[in-house]
């Protein structure tokens, strides 16, 4: 069946270095993938989005890589900060679905 | 632009009691609506999706309900609550677009 899995559950990176976060998805029909940003007791916050037709993307100090031939999603934070500790979620999406799939999170905390 | 609301914030009920958690949207009109539950420390459950007014389609079997009475208004219903519904319940809308916007949640405490 569908299932979007996380390669680490937590991941600890030092203030000013790039963090890569992984996301190994199964569905090979999955045509719409996307990152969420977690901060305790809060709702998720989109963080960027990706379609199956692209290979990258980026936006302010983040950029998402989706490599199709393995079934790996990747996010990518720049230089960076204590705001961004915080759960990341990765979803996947197939064409005509209503819902998204969702993996179980990664814990990104951030050392001084 | 577009604003979702929940509430209540957070939520203490004693077992057996009944439920009703509500969400609502600002700003867009005929939004998918969704329903999710998420355990300490886990990911997002789906509980029920909306593509209109009165249509609730349900992922998982359990004790809850879900309407949709007004075209922006999702409401997350139980008649008797179990302590298994304990959790952060969160709404979240998306247009034609297949990206889903998350409000604040609702904590849920069954003692």
């Amino acid at each position: 069946g569908e299932s979007v899995g996380l390669h680490l559950p937590t991941l600890s990176v030092q203030e000013g270095d790039n963090s890569i976060i992984n996301c190994a998805y199964s569905n090979s029909a999955s045509d719409y993938f996307i990152w969420y940003k977690q901060e305790s007791g809060k709702g998720p916050q989109f963080i960027i989005d990706i379609r199956s037709n692209m290979d990258k993307r980026q936006g302010q100090r983040v950029t998402v890589l989706l490599n199709k031939t393995v079934k790996h999603l990747s996010l990518q934070i720049a230089a960076t900060q204590p705001g961004d500790s915080a759960v990341y979620f990765c979803a996947e999406k197939t064409e005509g679905a209503q819902k998204l799939v969702f993996g179980q999170g990664t814990r990104l905390t951030i050392n001084p | 632009s577009q604003t979702i609301h929940q509430w209540p914030a957070t939520l203490v009920q004693p077992v057996g009691s009944p439920l009703s958690l509500e969400c609502t949207v600002e700003g867009t009109s005929n939004p998918n609506l969704y329903w999710y539950r998420q355990a300490a420390g886990r990911g997002l459950q789906l509980l029920f999706y909306s593509v209109g007014i009165g249509q609730i389609s349900s992922e998982v079997p359990q004790n809850l309900s879900a309407s949709r009475p007004q075209d922006r208004q999702f409401i997350l219903s139980s008649k008797k609550l179990l302590l298994s519904d304990s959790g952060f319940y969160l709404c979240a809308w998306s247009d034609y677009t297949d990206t889903q916007y998350f409000g604040p949640g609702t904590r849920l405490t069954v003692l």
